[in-house]
């Protein structure tokens, strides 16, 4: 079975602070996706990476970048934390073969910036 | 553009009682359609997908879909629903290229004793 394992499942931080987001996948995934999820708003996605070093923007980039220097990690950065970024945040990871092959998640990491 | 709506924001139904959820999309080409569930706390986990073939998909845990192209749907449907299965249910449509998965908002399923 695949594993997508995020790092912390809640996480509290203040205001200004940068924040890091680890993820891990264990099934050699080309892409990784990082996706913030809110009550009424479903999934929106932040960023997707096809291969190490390399990233797109997604839906609302702003206030995040995203860094991956191994195949297996994808991290998301808050450059400087705001209150309007509490939420959950979630990881994925595909097999690079087309739209057929499912995106796997990790459980989540619940953040709260006070 | 891509979309998909899911039209119930929260439906309750009687354990041991069949279920039925809706999931429209909006896309240009051939569809690859998934069903998500999605636990309190807990990341998405796949129930089902499709891509060609058989238009009735078998999934996990007793679910299964029907892709129907004339209207656009990709119901999610379960026999006799057990309160194990109380939990939010996503419906998503990918791009060809698999870099983009749109999901619907979600329904979020109640099971009464």
């Amino acid at each position: 079975d695949v594993k997508v394992t995020q790092s912390s499942r809640y996480l509290v931080k203040r205001t200004g602070e940068k924040v890091f987001l680890e993820c891990v996948q264990d099934m050699d995934h080309e892409n990784m996706f990082w996706y913030r999820q809110d009550p009424g708003l479903g999934l929106r996605l932040i960023y997707f990476s096809y291969d190490v070093k390399m990233k797109e923007k997604g839906d609302i980039p702003e206030g995040y970048s995203v860094s991956r220097e191994k195949k297996e990690r994808f991290s998301l950065i808050l450059e400087s934390a705001s209150t309007n970024q509490t939420s959950m945040y979630l990881c994925a990871s595909s097999l690079a073969q087309g739209g057929n092959q499912p995106q796997h998640f990790g459980d989540g990491t619940r953040l709260s910036i006070l | 553009a891509q979309s998909v709506t899911q039209p119930d924001i929260h439906i309750t139904v009687s354990e041991g009682a069949s279920l039925e959820l809706r999931c429209n999309y909006s896309y240009g080409a051939t569809p690859y359609l998934f069903w998500y569930v999605q636990s309190p706390g807990q990341g998405l986990q796949l129930l089902l997908k499709y891509f060609s073939g058989d238009t009735l998909v078998q999934g996990i845990k007793g679910f299964e879909a029907e892709f129907k192209r004339s209207q656009s749907s990709f119901n999610l449907r379960k026999p006799s629903v057990h309160w194990s299965d109380a939990a939010e249910y996503f419906c998503a449509v990918s791009n060809q290229a698999g870099t983009a998965l749109i999901f619907g908002k979600g329904t979020t399923l109640s099971v009464s004793s």
